[in-house]
């Protein structure tokens, strides 16, 4: 089972700001098959980035996808109000298919 | 547009059974499979396992084998979750999610419905 590890676990920052966010596979994600979700409170997850850098549709282009092998990045180049949420990344290179525990962005 | 819409919360006792169901609307049923997900308080999304709701094959993760089963009734474009064997380990979120490839798997999932909240407590 491929465990993924999200650093850092809370970040705190204004809006405007840029927001750089780390998915750490144990071991390298097949085809970097790797999505990236938004949850806000009360709300289900929301695909952001499919295939480590694709986005879905309906994403604004502030929010990118890069990495390969074993190291991912999330990075929303400036925090609108409404992206204050918890980010988890996936992997969907192998079954089980797992999740990092998620990175809480929250407002500085 | 694509709507997954899951029945209510659930309260349960240890040891017994829950079936939580799945409704989707504004897509042909019967092309994307299903998968559930759910989270326990303080962890982690947990993959379930998935139903291809065409044919009815299933794929369940280790961890759940022998206590889910994921069925389906296609005429109410429908899917079901079935957990034995309750533990308060059990209480968590429980959220369907569609995969978004056509009579494919791509294994990632979009969109997800709007999550059940099963309470395991004696």
């Amino acid at each position: 089972e491929i465990v993924l590890t999200q650093s850092p676990g809370t970040l705190s920052l204004s809006p405007g700001e840029g927001a750089t966010l780390s998915c750490r596979a144990s071991q390298s994600v097949s085809s970097n098959y790797l999505a990236w979700y938004q949850r806000k409170p009360g709300q289900a997850p929301r695909l952001l980035i499919y295939a480590a850098s694709s986005r879905a549709a309906g994403i604004p282009d502030r929010f990118s996808g890069s990495g390969s092998g074993t190291d991912f990045t999330l990075t929303i180049s400036r925090l609108e109000p409404e992206d204050f949420a918890v980010y988890y990344c996936q992997q969907y290179g192998s079954l089980p298919l797992t999740f990092g525990g998620g990175t809480k962005v929250e407002i500085k | 547009q694509v709507q997954l819409v899951q029945s209510g919360a659930e309260v349960k006792t240890p040891g017994a059974s829950v079936k939580l169901s799945c409704k989707a609307s504004g897509y042909a049923f019967t092309t994307y499979t299903m998968h559930w997900v759910r989270q326990a308080p303080g962890q982690r999304l947990e993959w379930m396992g998935r139903l291809s709701t065409g044919n009815g094959n299933t794929r369940y993760s280790q961890n759940f084998q022998g206590r889910v089963t994921i069925t389906r009734d296609t005429s109410a474009s429908t899917v079901y979750m079935e957990l034995s064997g309750l533990t308060s380990e059990d209480t968590a979120v429980y959220y369907c999610a569609r995969d978004p490839c056509p009579s494919c798997y791509y294994n990632w999932f979009d969109p997800w419905g709007q999550g059940t909240l099963v309470t395991v407590s004696s």
